[in-house]
Parts: C-alpha cells; sequence; structure tokens
C-alpha cells in the first residue's frame, strides 16, 4: 500500500467547473505539498501547508490532521489548469529527512 | 532565470554507457535533492545533500548510482553501467531550511532514454 494515495487517478471536466482532487496520507508528517507537473517534466510548488487551509487566486489546498486528509481545489476551471496535479509529504521519519514521498498524481484536463 | 537549472535536458544513450546529470540549484539554497519519476509514476526520493554533505541515500540508489556535491553548491549524478529500467525523469530540487519549512523548488528535470 502506498503511504500516499490521490483520487481521483484521471479527470475530465468542463471549463467553469468545480474541481477537487484529493490525497490520504498513511503517516505521519510535518508537512504536506501540492504540487503541478505540466507535459514536459516540470513541477511547482503550490502549496505548503501543515493545518488548515490556504488559498492562491483560484486554488484552495486544505488539510485535516486527525484524519489524514487534504483536498486541493480549483474554483472556474480553465484549460490552462491542465495538468498533473501531485499530493506529496515530508513525513517525520524515512522519506529521506525532508526528502519528499510522493502520490502517484491526478491528471487532470479541463475542456473548452 | 534564477531558479534551478538540470543539464542536459534529455540524454539518450545505450545500455552499459555512463551517464552524469548536473543540477544547479537556487544559490542560497543549502539543500539539493534528486528523485526519479518512471512514466505515469509519482516521483521517488534517491538522495539528499545538505551543503556539500550527501545525508542520505534511498534503497534505489543501487551502487552504479553516485551523487556529489563537492562545494555545496551544484551537484551532479552518476549512473555506470546504464540498464533499460534506468530510463525516467531525473528531477532535482533545492530548498532553504527556515523556521521548519522546507518549501522545495524544482528544477525542469532530465529525461533518461537507454536503448
Amino acid at each position: 500500500k502506498n503511504e500516499v494515495e490521490q483520487s481521483p487517478q484521471n479527470l475530465t471536466a468542463q471549463e467553469g467547473e468545480f474541481i477537487t482532487i484529493n490525497c490520504s496520507y498513511s503517516v505521519g508528517i510535518s508537512a504536506l505539498h501540492w504540487l503541478q507537473q505540466h507535459p514536459g517534466g516540470g513541477i511547482v510548488s503550490l502549496f505548503m501547508l501543515s493545518s488548515g487551509k490556504k488559498k492562491h487566486g483560484r486554488l484552495i489546498a486544505t488539510i485535516n490532521i486527525q484524519e489524514k486528509h487534504s483536498s486541493l481545489h480549483i474554483t472556474a476551471s480553465h484549460p490552462r489548469d491542465s495538468a498533473v496535479y501531485i499530493c506529496a509529504v515530508t513525513m517525520y521519519s524515512g522519506g529521506g529527512a525532508d526528502g519528499l514521498t510522493f502520490g502517484k498524481g491526478t491528471h487532470l484536463i479541463i475542456q473548452p | 532565470d534564477t531558479g534551478v537549472s538540470q543539464n542536459p535536458r534529455h540524454k539518450i544513450t545505450k545500455r552499459g554507457q555512463n551517464v552524469t546529470f548536473r543540477c544547479d540549484p537556487i544559490s542560497e539554497h543549502n539543500r539539493l535533492y534528486w528523485y526519479r519519476q518512471t512514466l505515469g509514476q509519482g516521483p521517488e526520493f534517491l538522495t539528499y545533500f545538505q551543503n556539500e554533505a550527501q545525508l542520505e541515500k534511498s534503497r534505489l540508489l543501487s551502487d552504479r548510482f553516485s551523487a556529489e556535491r563537492p562545494k555545496g553548491s551544484f551537484s551532479t549524478l552518476e549512473i555506470q553501467r546504464t540498464e533499460q529500467g534506468d530510463s525516467a525523469m531525473y528531477l532535482c530540487a533545492s530548498s532553504r531550511i527556515r523556521a521548519g519549512h522546507n518549501e522545495q523548488f524544482f528544477g525542469p528535470g532530465t529525461r533518461l532514454t537507454v536503448l
């Protein structure tokens, strides 16, 4: 069983829809990261959070430490949001002492 | 551009050859990480440095792999006697630890194809 699980694996939606991507983890963490990866490989850090909620533009990330669950929301989705969204955690032990442990990613396609 | 850079961006090699990749982190970042990502999967941790010291290596890093960061700035990742299973995207990230935060900034990656 992977330590970081994401759902869904693939998501296709229409422009303007509200998008939710979920991440569950099974280990103790010091931080959870949401990353965006476009075709070609480049990874951009969207959020790093250890509690509560963060918002940046149309993106919102929440985390529930007790339930070991985080969600990434995209409001008013746009075709340029199409990318792979990856959840990653920094574990208290293992995972390379601050090296990230990643989920497999959610492949999001927003159709015009 | 003052982000993380990686060279080369693409490398095609024949099985059995040695390859070396370079990562230049953001200049004030003291931590540097190497990850590997195979097609359709999330990245996996390989190793990391704090300044010039290599502090941890994943068991994924076989003895054919070696990484260095000799002056605490750029890093190299060498793969000896490449195998087809080494084909992957090799990602580098850097960070500066402050107040317990460790936000990592990623480079564009080096895509390795072993024929």
